[in-house]
Protein backbone atom coordinates (compact mmCIF):
# COMPACT_ATOMS: atom_id res chain seq x y z
CA UNK A 1 0.00 0.00 0.00
CA UNK A 2 0.84 3.47 -0.65
CA UNK A 3 2.48 5.54 1.80
CA UNK A 4 1.31 8.77 0.14
CA UNK A 5 -2.37 8.89 0.72
CA UNK A 6 -5.16 11.12 -1.51
CA UNK A 7 -8.87 11.56 -1.79
CA UNK A 8 -10.12 8.98 -4.74
CA UNK A 9 -11.89 11.70 -6.63
CA UNK A 10 -12.76 15.62 -6.08
CA UNK A 11 -15.18 17.63 -8.47
CA UNK A 12 -15.07 21.66 -8.98
CA UNK A 13 -17.50 23.31 -11.15
CA UNK A 14 -15.43 25.69 -13.94
CA UNK A 15 -14.27 28.48 -12.67
CA UNK A 16 -13.78 27.06 -9.15
CA UNK A 17 -11.19 26.38 -6.72
CA UNK A 18 -9.62 22.65 -5.76
CA UNK A 19 -7.50 21.31 -3.36
CA UNK A 20 -6.03 18.20 -3.28
CA UNK A 21 -4.51 16.77 -0.43
CA UNK A 22 -1.66 14.27 -0.47
CA UNK A 23 -0.79 12.89 3.05
CA UNK A 24 1.98 10.80 4.77
CA UNK A 25 4.61 10.84 7.28
CA UNK A 26 7.59 11.15 4.71
CA UNK A 27 6.02 14.92 3.60
CA UNK A 28 7.13 15.80 7.33
CA UNK A 29 11.06 15.34 5.93
CA UNK A 30 10.98 15.76 1.61
CA UNK A 31 9.10 18.14 -0.46
CA UNK A 32 6.38 16.70 -3.17
CA UNK A 33 6.27 17.09 -6.49
CA UNK A 34 2.37 16.73 -8.48
CA UNK A 35 1.80 14.74 -11.51
CA UNK A 36 -1.14 15.35 -13.90
CA UNK A 37 -2.39 12.19 -15.62
CA UNK A 38 -4.98 12.50 -18.62
CA UNK A 39 -6.47 9.06 -19.75
CA UNK A 40 -3.42 7.17 -22.30
CA UNK A 41 -1.42 9.76 -21.85
CA UNK A 42 2.08 9.80 -19.82
CA UNK A 43 2.34 11.87 -16.67
CA UNK A 44 2.95 15.16 -16.76
CA UNK A 45 5.11 17.43 -14.28
CA UNK A 46 2.84 20.19 -12.69
CA UNK A 47 4.29 21.37 -9.13
CA UNK A 48 7.60 20.90 -7.93
CA UNK A 49 10.12 22.11 -4.78
CA UNK A 50 7.60 24.66 -2.72
CA UNK A 51 5.64 25.62 -5.34
CA UNK A 52 7.18 25.87 -8.58
CA UNK A 53 5.78 25.04 -11.98
CA UNK A 54 7.25 24.12 -14.86
CA UNK A 55 7.58 25.70 -18.34
CA UNK A 56 3.88 25.74 -19.69
CA UNK A 57 1.61 24.98 -16.73
CA UNK A 58 -0.42 27.69 -16.04
CA UNK A 59 -0.44 29.37 -13.14
CA UNK A 60 -3.84 28.11 -11.44
CA UNK A 61 -1.66 25.47 -9.98
CA UNK A 62 -0.02 25.91 -7.02
CA UNK A 63 1.32 23.79 -4.10
CA UNK A 64 1.94 24.00 -0.35
CA UNK A 65 2.71 22.00 2.15
CA UNK A 66 1.81 22.09 6.46
CA UNK A 67 3.17 19.10 8.39
CA UNK A 68 2.52 15.94 6.82
CA UNK A 69 0.44 17.15 4.45
CA UNK A 70 0.63 18.22 0.98
CA UNK A 71 -1.59 20.26 -1.29
CA UNK A 72 -2.31 21.24 -5.07
CA UNK A 73 -4.71 23.92 -5.36
CA UNK A 74 -6.16 24.57 -8.42
CA UNK A 75 -7.56 28.20 -9.33
CA UNK A 76 -10.06 28.88 -11.86
CA UNK A 77 -10.50 25.17 -12.86
CA UNK A 78 -10.58 24.73 -16.40
CA UNK A 79 -12.25 21.82 -18.23
CA UNK A 80 -8.47 20.96 -19.62
CA UNK A 81 -7.52 19.84 -15.92
CA UNK A 82 -9.88 17.47 -15.86
CA UNK A 83 -7.64 14.50 -15.18
CA UNK A 84 -5.73 12.38 -12.25
CA UNK A 85 -3.78 14.01 -9.88
CA UNK A 86 -0.54 12.49 -8.27
CA UNK A 87 1.88 13.43 -5.66
CA UNK A 88 5.09 11.95 -5.44
CA UNK A 89 8.03 12.38 -2.48
CA UNK A 90 10.90 9.95 -1.16
CA UNK A 91 9.39 7.24 1.24
CA UNK A 92 10.34 7.60 4.75
CA UNK A 93 13.68 5.72 4.26
CA UNK A 94 14.61 8.17 2.01
CA UNK A 95 16.19 5.42 -0.15
CA UNK A 96 13.17 5.11 -2.32
CA UNK A 97 10.29 6.96 -3.91
CA UNK A 98 6.74 6.78 -3.54
CA UNK A 99 3.47 7.87 -5.38
CA UNK A 100 -0.10 8.93 -3.71
CA UNK A 101 -3.03 6.81 -4.39
CA UNK A 102 -4.30 9.18 -7.11
CA UNK A 103 -7.11 11.58 -6.95
CA UNK A 104 -9.11 11.91 -10.02
CA UNK A 105 -10.72 15.52 -10.26
CA UNK A 106 -13.94 16.07 -12.23
CA UNK A 107 -14.33 19.77 -13.74
CA UNK B 1 14.52 19.37 -26.36
CA UNK B 2 14.62 16.34 -23.60
CA UNK B 3 13.23 13.56 -25.23
CA UNK B 4 12.84 9.99 -23.88
CA UNK B 5 11.94 7.39 -26.19
CA UNK B 6 10.52 3.65 -25.38
CA UNK B 7 10.84 0.30 -27.01
CA UNK B 8 7.32 -0.35 -28.53
CA UNK B 9 4.66 -2.85 -26.72
CA UNK B 10 5.43 -6.63 -25.98
CA UNK B 11 3.48 -9.64 -25.56
CA UNK B 12 4.87 -12.46 -23.39
CA UNK B 13 3.49 -15.72 -21.62
CA UNK B 14 3.77 -16.03 -18.24
CA UNK B 15 6.91 -17.03 -16.66
CA UNK B 16 9.05 -15.40 -19.55
CA UNK B 17 10.69 -12.07 -19.65
CA UNK B 18 10.93 -8.45 -20.83
CA UNK B 19 13.10 -5.99 -21.49
CA UNK B 20 12.15 -2.27 -21.79
CA UNK B 21 14.32 0.21 -23.62
CA UNK B 22 14.38 4.15 -22.96
CA UNK B 23 16.38 6.21 -25.13
CA UNK B 24 17.42 9.81 -24.34
CA UNK B 25 18.23 12.49 -25.96
CA UNK B 26 18.69 16.23 -25.43
CA UNK B 27 20.75 16.41 -22.04
CA UNK B 28 23.56 14.41 -20.84
CA UNK B 29 22.63 10.95 -20.39
CA UNK B 30 24.96 10.29 -17.21
CA UNK B 31 24.07 13.42 -15.43
CA UNK B 32 20.42 12.03 -14.08
CA UNK B 33 18.92 8.69 -12.42
CA UNK B 34 16.27 7.25 -14.56
CA UNK B 35 13.20 5.88 -12.80
CA UNK B 36 11.20 3.07 -13.92
CA UNK B 37 7.11 3.83 -12.91
CA UNK B 38 4.38 1.13 -13.65
CA UNK B 39 0.51 1.24 -13.87
CA UNK B 40 -2.09 -1.16 -13.92
CA UNK B 41 -4.87 -0.57 -16.49
CA UNK B 42 -7.65 1.86 -14.01
CA UNK B 43 -5.04 2.22 -11.40
CA UNK B 44 -2.17 4.32 -9.82
CA UNK B 45 1.17 4.97 -10.61
CA UNK B 46 3.81 2.59 -8.90
CA UNK B 47 7.49 3.74 -8.69
CA UNK B 48 9.64 0.39 -9.33
CA UNK B 49 13.00 1.58 -9.17
CA UNK B 50 16.05 3.78 -10.41
CA UNK B 51 19.65 4.14 -11.27
CA UNK B 52 22.62 6.29 -11.39
CA UNK B 53 23.65 6.18 -15.71
CA UNK B 54 26.89 7.46 -14.09
CA UNK B 55 27.85 4.90 -11.95
CA UNK B 56 25.44 2.17 -12.63
CA UNK B 57 24.35 2.22 -9.33
CA UNK B 58 20.23 0.80 -8.87
CA UNK B 59 17.87 0.73 -6.33
CA UNK B 60 14.88 -1.42 -6.56
CA UNK B 61 11.36 -1.16 -4.15
CA UNK B 62 11.08 -4.52 -2.37
CA UNK B 63 8.04 -5.62 -4.43
CA UNK B 64 10.59 -5.97 -7.29
CA UNK B 65 13.74 -7.35 -5.72
CA UNK B 66 14.86 -10.52 -7.48
CA UNK B 67 12.50 -10.13 -10.56
CA UNK B 68 13.99 -6.52 -11.34
CA UNK B 69 17.38 -5.62 -13.51
CA UNK B 70 17.72 -1.60 -14.14
CA UNK B 71 21.11 -1.48 -16.63
CA UNK B 72 22.26 1.19 -18.87
CA UNK B 73 24.16 1.68 -22.20
CA UNK B 74 25.74 5.22 -22.11
CA UNK B 75 27.57 4.75 -25.14
CA UNK B 76 23.84 5.32 -26.98
CA UNK B 77 22.24 7.14 -23.75
CA UNK B 78 19.81 4.19 -22.99
CA UNK B 79 18.50 2.77 -19.89
CA UNK B 80 17.00 -0.44 -19.65
CA UNK B 81 14.22 -2.18 -16.92
CA UNK B 82 13.81 -6.45 -17.06
CA UNK B 83 11.71 -8.03 -15.67
CA UNK B 84 11.62 -12.08 -15.25
CA UNK B 85 9.37 -14.26 -14.04
CA UNK B 86 6.37 -12.30 -15.05
CA UNK B 87 3.07 -12.73 -14.19
CA UNK B 88 -0.60 -11.89 -15.52
CA UNK B 89 -0.90 -9.01 -12.92
CA UNK B 90 2.36 -7.66 -14.40
CA UNK B 91 0.34 -6.38 -17.64
CA UNK B 92 0.65 -2.96 -17.29
CA UNK B 93 2.20 0.48 -18.99
CA UNK B 94 6.40 0.76 -18.02
CA UNK B 95 6.99 4.46 -17.93
CA UNK B 96 11.14 5.47 -17.79
CA UNK B 97 11.69 8.94 -16.22
CA UNK B 98 14.28 11.21 -15.71
CA UNK B 99 14.79 12.38 -11.95
CA UNK B 100 16.09 16.25 -11.54
CA UNK B 101 16.80 18.00 -7.79
CA UNK B 102 18.06 21.01 -6.25
CA UNK B 103 18.91 22.17 -3.19
CA UNK B 104 17.95 25.70 -1.93
CA UNK B 105 18.28 27.19 1.43
CA UNK B 106 19.56 23.86 3.49
CA UNK B 107 16.10 22.00 1.57
CA UNK B 108 16.62 19.84 -1.35
CA UNK B 109 14.01 19.28 -4.15
CA UNK B 110 13.40 15.96 -6.42
CA UNK B 111 11.13 15.41 -9.31
CA UNK B 112 10.10 13.70 -12.50
CA UNK B 113 10.57 15.80 -15.01
CA UNK B 114 10.41 14.41 -18.06
CA UNK B 115 9.06 11.01 -18.95
CA UNK B 116 8.79 8.27 -21.78
CA UNK B 117 5.02 7.81 -23.50
CA UNK B 118 4.92 4.20 -21.50
CA UNK B 119 5.14 0.98 -22.98
CA UNK B 120 2.68 -1.50 -22.79
CA UNK B 121 3.47 -5.43 -21.37
CA UNK B 122 1.03 -8.03 -21.90
CA UNK B 123 1.27 -11.19 -20.03
CA UNK B 124 -1.14 -13.65 -21.53
CA UNK B 125 -0.73 -17.55 -22.04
Amino acid sequence: SSELTQDPAVSVALGQTVRITCQGDSLRSYYASWYQQKPGQAPVLVIYGENNRPSGIPDRFSGSTSGNTAYLTITGAQAEDEADYYCSCRDRSGKHFVFGTGTKVTV
Amino acid sequence: QVQLVQSGAEVKKPGASVKVSCRTSGYTFTSNDICWVRQVTGQGLEWMGWMNPNSGYTAYAQKFLGRVTMTRDTSISTAYMELSSLRSDDTAVYYCARLLGYCSGGLCFEYFQHWGRGTLVTVSS
